[in-house]
């Protein structure tokens, strides 16, 4: 069982739909990451937040608009989609300040876009 | 910038063979270096890390991996393949609050 959980497991959504992705994890993590995977791809990443600030954005589209409510919480607001942007999303969180420590993954969300 | 390369998109062994994936990394710095472990429909889990601790580092499921600076390499193995290793794997090395991932070896397994 993973410890980051990430709901929900599947969306199909329309173009013109508003939808979220919500992430949430215990493990004391104050970083947490936003990856889109294509199939057969790596990860690609989309968003960092440390101590619930964006730290990194990698050139994400507006249409992709995240959120990190408290330590536990991340959120990914979609809106007007593109059917490009149809991928496995899969949040991903570590320790902030201890140098070299591994992210933890969740089981994604896979996401249609019509 | 830190890069990553897994030399074999496929690798395909017979159950209880050895499995050797390839990872090379190009650090100009002492890398932290990661291998992940993808089933389908599902995400990535961490099979092992190197954190210079010690250069031949066992991980989860019988794998281990080995760091050798002077190739640059960081490469995984498990004595006895099992069906149930059949998966995609990606070695990964940690930047500044980046995870830079190779572009993955998929693991076959034949009876």
């Amino acid at each position: 069982d993973t410890e980051v959980t990430q709901t929900p497991k599947h969306l199909v959504m329309g173009m013109t739909n508003k939808k979220s992705l919500k992430c949430e994890q215990h493990m004391g993590h104050r970083a947490m990451y936003w990856y889109k995977q294509k199939a057969k791809k790596p990860p690609e990443l989309m968003f960092v937040y440390s101590y619930e600030k964006l730290s990194i954005n990698e050139s994400v589209p507006s249409r992709f608009s995240p959120e990190c409510p408290n330590s536990s919480l991340l959120n990914l607001h979609l809106h007007a989609l593109q059917p490009e942007d149809s991928a496995l999303y899969l949040c991903a969180s570590s320790q902030a300040r201890t140098v070299g420590q591994p992210q933890h993954f969740g089981d994604g969300t896979r996401l249609s876009i019509l | 910038a830190q890069s990553v390369t897994q030399l074999g998109s496929h690798v395909s062994v017979s159950e209880g063979a050895l499995v050797l994936l390839r990872c090379n990394y190009s650090s100009s710095v002492p890398p932290y270096l990661f291998w992940y472990v993808q089933y389908p429909n599902q995400g990535l889990q961490l099979l092992l890390k190197y954190t210079s601790a010690a250069t031949l580092v066992k991980g989860i499921n019988g794998f281990e991996a080995e760091f050798k600076k002077s190739e640059t390499s960081f490469h995984l193995t498990k004595p006895s393949a099992h069906m149930s290793d059949a998966a995609e794997y990606f070695c990964a090395a940690l930047g500044f609050q980046k995870l830079v991932f190779g572009t993955g070896t998929r693991l076959l397994v034949s009876p």
